[in-house]
């Protein structure tokens, strides 16, 4: 069985720019679920979307956006990049969502850095 | 506001013996805790759950302890081996909330 995967793996952009990262799940997993990992901050939750709708939040601006389409795969977006944007998006896929003993199965990250 | 904290960025420890990870929270709505390991370059795995019911939950080598009144939980791994060598996060929920994660603690196993 496949796991999570996640396109890019790397990422070098200049400020102002926008950047759309890919993450498809595991197959028959509904539930994908966003986050920044950063040094001394762990992971800081993005987002949750689960059957095409977002389930959950966290605190980040706007300019953070996400989607997931039919087949469960999600795309997140960040527009008008900032320096402090740098760091390594990780999306995890479960099952189904609702509870947090659904374990989550994390990708490799997508590695962004803001020049 | 970190809810969740783990205060040793590195911790080194000569295989065979104990490793013990520790992380305190603040939020006592907290009842579900995990423990994730991380590689360099790929995604964290789970490794091992504890349900706020429970004080001790044992999984082969890593048995996790909750101690809900210091709002405290550690990761004891017996004996430890070099494999071990890995970032480790702890993380907790409550209800069917977002995971709140640590900031992860670097874990060495000396040789």
């Amino acid at each position: 069985k496949a796991g999570v995967t996640q396109t890019p793996r790397y990422l070098i952009k200049t400020r102002g720019q926008q950047v759309t990262l890919s993450c498809s799940p595991i197959s028959g997993h509904r539930s994908v679920s966003w986050y920044q990992q950063t040094p001394g901050q762990g992971l800081q939750f993005l987002f949750e979307y689960f059957s095409e709708t977002q389930r959950n939040k966290g605190n980040f601006p706007g300019r953070f956006s996400g989607r997931q389409f039919s087949n469960s795969r999600s795309e997140m977006n960040v527009s008008t990049l900032e320096l402090g944007d740098s760091a390594l998006y990780l999306c995890a896929s479960s099952l189904s969502t609702g509870s947090p003993s659904n374990e989550q199965f994390f990708g490799p990250g997508t590695r962004l850095t803001v020049l | 506001d970190q809810q969740v904290k783990q205060n040793s960025p590195s911790l080194s420890v000569q295989e065979g013996r104990i490793s013990i990870l520790n992380c305190d929270y603040t939020n006592s709505m907290f009842d579900y805790f995990l423990w994730y390991k991380k590689y360099p370059a790929e995604g964290p795995t789970f490794l091992i759950s504890i349900s706020s019911i429970k004080d001790k939950n044992e999984d082969g080598r890593f048995t996790v302890f909750l101690n809900k009144s210091a709002k405290h939980l550690s990761l004891h791994i017996v004996p430890s081996q070099p494999g071990d060598s890995a970032v480790y996060f702890c993380a907790a929920s409550f209800g069917n909330e977002k995971l709140t994660f640590g900031t992860g603690t670097r874990l060495t196993i000396i040789p």
